[in-house]
């Protein structure tokens, strides 16, 4: 299995500050053929299901804020909250889909400092 | 707009078998561009993927290591939905069921949407 493994475990950033949240895969989870990385990252508040801010590692779903970006490639990637606003509150989570079975990072915890 | 609600029973005895199903509204279970996944979610585990069933020219399941041997996905075509069923349960099988759905036809199998998931307590 890929082993996905994100750093830190929590995070406290101020309002209006950079949030960074890194995720390293065991395998890279670059295709060659396509060049694309099979790589997303999730936002999950109290009670609700996981919500999809990020695939092939940088491409913004849909009516996600341009604040949310994703970085790199291979086994290295960062989600970055340029701007932390207060319902960013979350857990967020990273999850390969290159191969089965898919994995996901064990969350990181996202607080107002 | 694809949406799905989750239906089942919300506590198991050990040994018996879970059982859940994911309704879908927006699109056919049977389309071939989408994969009908459940993942579950534990304290112990995090976020863990159980499997998934798709259809192209036929239907197929794939599924989790970890549940390999008690599991099985399954579309019904009739009802728009898919079932999990997952046999001889313990303790370590209680969390929070989500079922959610995957793009085939493009790679871009992130998950997207989900429903809004069941918590199941396996307890006597």
């Amino acid at each position: 299995d890929i082993v996905m493994t994100q750093s830190p475990d929590s995070l406290a950033v101020s309002l209006g500050e950079r949030a960074t949240i890194n995720c390293k895969s065991s395998q890279s989870v670059l295709y060659s053929p396509n060049n694309k990385n099979y790589l997303a990252w999730y936002q999950q508040k109290p009670g609700q299901p996981p919500r999809l801010l990020i695939y092939w590692a940088s491409t913004r779903e849909s009516g996600v804020p341009d604040r949310f970006s994703g970085s790199g490639s291979g086994t290295d990637f960062t989600l970055t909250i340029s701007s932390l606003q207060a319902e960013d509150v979350a857990v967020y989570s990273c999850q390969q889909y290159y191969r089965i079975p898919y994995t996901f990072g064990q969350g990181t915890n996202l607080e107002i400092k | 707009q694809v949406q799905l609600q989750q239906s089942g029973p919300g506590l198991v005895k050990p040994s018996q078998t879970l059982s859940l199903t994911c309704a879908i509204s927006g699109e056919s279970v049977s389309e071939s561009n989408a994969a009908w996944n459940w993942i579950r979610q534990s304290p112990s585990r995090g976020l863990e993927w159980l499997g998934r069933t798709y259809c192209r020219t036929g239907c197929t399941s794939d599924y989790g290591v970890s549940v390999q041997g008690r599991i099985s996905i399954h579309p019904d075509t009739s009802k728009n939905q898919f079932s999990l069923q997952l046999k001889s349960v313990t303790p370590e099988d209680t969390g929070v069921y989500y079922c959610a759905r995957a793009s085939i036809m493009t790679g871009q199998l992130a998950f997207d949407p989900w429903g809004q998931g069941t918590l199941v307590i396996v307890s006597s």
